[in-house]
């Protein structure tokens, strides 16, 4: 059973043109996270939310937005992609407890043309 | 300053052979948890085992097991009998209690297993 569902899985944009990636969870966790990876890179987090409260990681381009409209739900917008934007997008999820893993979804891979 | 380190960038093992991986730690906090994650070349992050810092047995789940030296702040994920199906990336990483619910993660292992 997924718990952690990214969609799209890849995703081609163009070069400036604003793209959306979701992602959205099934295990009611009150954190959740955006990674960007890039090839044999470790996960950079973007942003985290825990419940509504947003939490911007300081070195988060502007260029990088994101949304968490409710439990279940939250969005990655990147409003003008450029050619070193392109990567792995991890979402994740946590119960919010130190003592606890990180749920990953499968990644969107984010292709910029 | 908290922080992950593996300074293996790549391993090679031979199948049915158990394999070390290192990965060292640093914080001032006395409550913290360590992970390890499995990311193959499809992209999913796979978690495999967790240890906390008041723990005092080593972790262990299946083939894996993880030795923890808490006074070397080490927690080196130990793999018995490897497959082929292991061949992936490796990371390491840590939570605070303090640590506003961020996971701090290490650079990472390549790990392939030989046939």
């Amino acid at each position: 059973d997924a718990m952690v569902i990214q969609n799209p899985r890849y995703q081609v944009t163009q070069f400036g043109k604003p793209v959306t990636l979701s992602c959205s969870q099934t295990l009611n966790h009150n954190v959740m996270y955006w990674y960007q990876q890039k090839s044999s890179q470790a996960p950079k987090l973007l942003f985290h939310y825990y419940d509504k409260d947003f939490n911007n990681e300081a070195d988060t381009p502007d260029n990088f937005q994101s949304r968490r409209p409710n439990t279940s739900f939250c969005f990655l917008d990147i409003r003008s992609p450029g050619l070193g934007d392109a990567a792995m997008y991890l979402c994740a999820t946590s119960r919010g407890d130190y003592s606890y893993e990180q749920y990953f979804g499968p990644g969107t891979r984010l292709t910029v043309t | 300053a908290q922080k992950i380190t593996q300074t293996q960038p790549g391993m090679f093992v031979q199948e049915k052979e158990a394999v070390t991986l290192d990965c060292t730690y640093d914080t001032s906090d006395q409550s913290y948890g360590l992970f390890w994650y499995k990311q193959p070349s499809s992209g999913e992050m796979i978690f495999l085992i967790y240890q906390g810092s008041y723990d005092e047995q080593n972790a262990t789940e299946g083939r894996y097991s993880l030795n923890f030296q808490k006074a070397r702040k080490s927690a080196n994920l130990v793999i018995s009998a490897s497959q082929l199906g292991d061949s992936a990336m490796y990371f390491c990483a840590m939570s605070l209690r303090k640590g506003t619910y961020k996971y701090i993660f290490g650079t990472g292992t390549r790990l392939k297993v030989l046939a």
